[in-house]
């Protein structure tokens, strides 16, 4: 069975603090992804990550950066936390492919910055 | 720009109603097509997809079928149940293998 796990479900941190999200997928998935959801806006890309090392911005990239050191882990971090930044982070996974491949998520973690 | 459209919500229904999500989407060629379920508090998950025009996925008594030339991938099941309650989220892939999804639709089945 597929799976990708999130380091934490729930996370509170304190503004400024500099905070770490780890997604670890088991498929041996090439591509990996960082998403955050919000309420009526649905999900939108962070950042994404085709290969060891590599990484794509996303459409709302400001203030996240991303590392990728190994392929099955990949990080999303956020430099100096800000109240803006609370939300529900997903990771997803897809292998490399030609274009109908389904995306797996993690449970989330569900991030309160104060 | 490729974009997806879903109806809004949330949507309540009673047990064993019809249900009818509608989806349509913006995109240049021929997109893959998905829908994810998303229940109370974990991740989103893969109910059904379709990769070609006139392609029906099902999954779970659920189905939609990609309808080209209305761009459109509306989800159905005939009977709903509570365990059906979540939120819906219709999505594409798009020709330069970017996900786009829609903004997610709740549903809530009551007994």
């Amino acid at each position: 069975d597929v799976k990708v796990t999130q380091s934490s479900r729930y996370l509170v941190k304190r503004t400024g603090e500099k905070v770490f999200l780890e997604c670890v997928q088991d498929m041996d998935h090439e591509n990996m992804f960082w998403y955050r959801q919000d309420p009526g806006l649905g999900l939108r890309l962070i950042y994404f990550s085709y290969d060891v090392k590599m990484k794509e911005k996303g459409d709302i990239p400001e203030g996240y950066s991303v590392s990728r050191e190994k392929k099955e882990r990949f990080s999303l971090i956020l430099e100096s936390a800000s109240t803006n930044q609370t939300s529900m982070y997903l990771c997803a996974s897809t292998r490399a492919g030609g274009g109908r491949e389904t995306q797996y998520f993690g449970p989330g973690t569900r991030l309160l910055v104060l | 720009g490729n974009s997806v459209t879903q109806m809004e919500g949330p949507v309540t229904l009673s047990e064993e109603a019809f249900l009818t999500i509608n989806c349509t989407y913006t995109a240049t060629g021929y997109p893959s097509l998905f829908w994810y379920v998303q229940y109370p508090g974990e991740g989103l998950q893969l109910l059904l997809k379709a990769t070609k025009a006139d392609d029906k996925g099902s999954n779970k008594g659920f189905e939609a079928t990609y309808r080209k030339e209305t761009t459109s991938f509306h989800l159905e099941k005939g009977s709903v149940q509570v365990s059906d309650s979540a939120v819906y989220f219709c999505a594409l892939l798009s020709r330069t293998y970017k996900y786009i999804f829609g903004t997610g639709t709740r549903l809530k089945v009551l007994a």
